[in-house]
C-alpha cells in the first residue's frame, strides 16, 4: 500500500529561524508537488518537483527531490508569521497525473 | 488564464437528503478533473478523476458518484448523504503535461 508520510505533523517555530519539512513516500514516482493550505481555505500550488535531484525555490522556501531515496524536502529560511500555514506533499504515483496521493500535512506555526 | 468555480460554498443537509456539487473550468480545454475530500483536520482523500466527458475512475467506494457532462464540468452527487459525507469538497483540474493540480475554492459540507 502506498504511503505518503511527511514530518513533522505539527511544527512551531520562531521568527528568524531556520527549519525543514520531510516527505517520505513509499513507491516509485519522479512527480512531487507541494501545495500551502491557509485555515478554512484551498491549497496553493507551490512547487511542482519533476526529476530526481529537483531543486525549486521561492522566497524564503525551497523545495528538492531525491527519487532514489523516495524523499522531498521544503526547507525554510529565517521565517516569518506569514509562513503560517499547513504544507501538503503529494506523489503522482501514476507519473501521468491521475493518482496523487497526499500526505497528512505538516501544521506551521511561526511565533513572533 | 484559467480559473476554476465552485459551488455551492458551503452547505447544511440532513442525512438522507441528495447532494449535487457543481465545478466548471474556464480558460482551458479538456481538462483533467479530480474531486478529493478533505476530513477536518486531515489530509486530501481522491474521490474521482476524470480525464474526458463522460470518462470517470473512482478511487474509493463510497456514496458519492460524478459525472462529466461537459469538457469543463464535473458534478459531485449523492443519492443520500451520510454522517460520514461532511468534509471539505475540492475540485481541481490539471494540463496533460506538467500535471501540476490547481484547486477550487471548495465547498464545505456538513450533515446534520
Amino acid at each position: 500500500e502506498l504511503k505518503v508520510e511527511q514530518n513533522p505533523l505539527f511544527l512551531s517555530m520562531q521568527e528568524g529561524k531556520n527549519y525543514t519539512i520531510y516527505c517520505n513516500y513509499s513507491t516509485t514516482s519522479d512527480r512531487l508537488y507541494w501545495y500551502r493550505q491557509d485555515p478554512g481555505k484551498s491549497l496553493e500550488s507551490l512547487f511542482v518537483l519533476l526529476s530526481n535531484g529537483a531543486v525549486k525555490q521561492e522566497g524564503r522556501l525551497m523545495a528538492s527531490l531525491d527519487t532514489k531515496a523516495r524523499l522531498s524536502t521544503l526547507h525554510i529560511t529565517a521565517a516569518v508569521h506569514d509562513l503560517s500555514a499547513t504544507y501538503f506533499c503529494a506523489v503522482d504515483i501514476a507519473n501521468y497525473g491521475q493518482n496523487f496521493v497526499f500526505g497528512p500535512g505538516t501544521r506551521l506555526s511561526v511565533l513572533p | 488564464s484559467q480559473t476554476i468555480h465552485q459551488w455551492p460554498a458551503t452547505l447544511v443537509q440532513p442525512v438522507g437528503s441528495p447532494l449535487s456539487l457543481e465545478c466548471t473550468v474556464e480558460g482551458t480545454s479538456n481538462p483533467n478533473l479530480y474531486w478529493y475530500r478533505q476530513a477536518a483536520g486531515r489530509g486530501l482523500q481522491l474521490l474521482f478523476y476524470s480525464v474526458g466527458i463522460g470518462q470517470i475512475s473512482s478511487e474509493v467506494p463510497q456514496n458519492l458518484s460524478a459525472s462529466r457532462p461537459q469538457d469543463r464540468q464535473f458534478i459531485l452527487s449523492s443519492k443520500k448523504l451520510l454522517l460520514s459525507d461532511s468534509g471539505f469538497y475540492l475540485c481541481a483540474w490539471s494540463d496533460g503535461t506538467v500535471y501540476e493540480q490547481y484547486f477550487g475554492p471548495g465547498t464545505r459540507l456538513t450533515v446534520t
